[in-house]
């Protein structure tokens, strides 16, 4: 089955113990992107990745970091978090190329920071 | 930059009512639009897309129609059921610095329907 995962989908943390959020797809797709959802705001981008060891920042980039390589997994990590973390995240990804650039999203996860 | 504008609602219907769920768009180029549908406790599904001017996407009796005149892409649905109370989020994709293909979305709609 075609799908995104994610890793841990609940977590509870206290500020500043640096945590990782695992994503991983299998569809072979060259772009993922994390976002997060906050009431009111909708859905944000975090970061993005075009393919292995290519990453760039999105909209609210700060306090987040992640990686890529390989192209099924892009962890995001958080190395000192803060209460304005706390958030529902999101992985998504999707191929390059096509008409749409339609967006496949992982359950999410759903971050508590203390 | 790019931006979507939705109903925020939140919306509440009897079942077997009539749904809209107003959304316009600011975006330069072409852009794909898309309606997203979160269920209680669950990740982000595409409910339908449409990638040009003038197409209707369509899926489980929820409809829209991409009017390149008036920027929007209303959601409808003729009569609705407990089963879709959800919240409904409207998209675009687009390219922003020449490789960050992401979405833009609306703010969400909270939809409850009542038996």
């Amino acid at each position: 089955e075609a799908q995104v995962t994610q890793n841990p989908r609940y977590l509870i943390t206290v500020t500043g113990k640096k945590l990782t959020v695992t994503c991983s797809q299998n569809m072979n797709h060259e772009y993922m992107s994390w976002y997060r959802q906050d009431p009111g705001l909708g859905l944000r981008q975090i970061y993005y990745s075009m393919n292995v060891e290519v990453t760039d920042k999105g909209d609210v980039p700060e306090g987040y970091k992640v990686s890529r390589k390989e192209k099924r997994n892009f962890p995001l990590i958080l190395e000192s978090p803060s209460p304005n973390q706390t958030s529902l995240y999101f992985c998504a990804s999707h191929p390059a190329g096509g008409m749409s650039y339609e967006q496949y999203f992982g359950p999410g996860t759903r971050l508590t920071v203390t | 930059g790019d931006s979507v504008t939705q109903m925020e609602g939140p919306v509440t219907l009897s079942e077997e009512a009539f749904l809209t769920i107003n959304c316009t768009y600011t975006a330069t180029g072409y852009p794909s639009l898309f309606w997203y549908v979160q269920y209680p406790g669950e990740g982000l599904q595409l409910l339908l897309k449409a990638t040009k001017a003038d197409d209707k996407g369509s899926n489980k009796g929820f409809e829209a129609t991409y009017r390149k005149e008036t920027t929007s892409f209303h959601l409808e649905k003729g009569s609705v059921q407990v089963s879709d109370s959800a919240v409904y989020f409207c998209a675009l994709s687009g390219v922003s610095g020449g490789s960050n293909y992401k979405l833009t979305f609306g703010k969400g709609t909270l939809l409850t329907v009542n038996p």
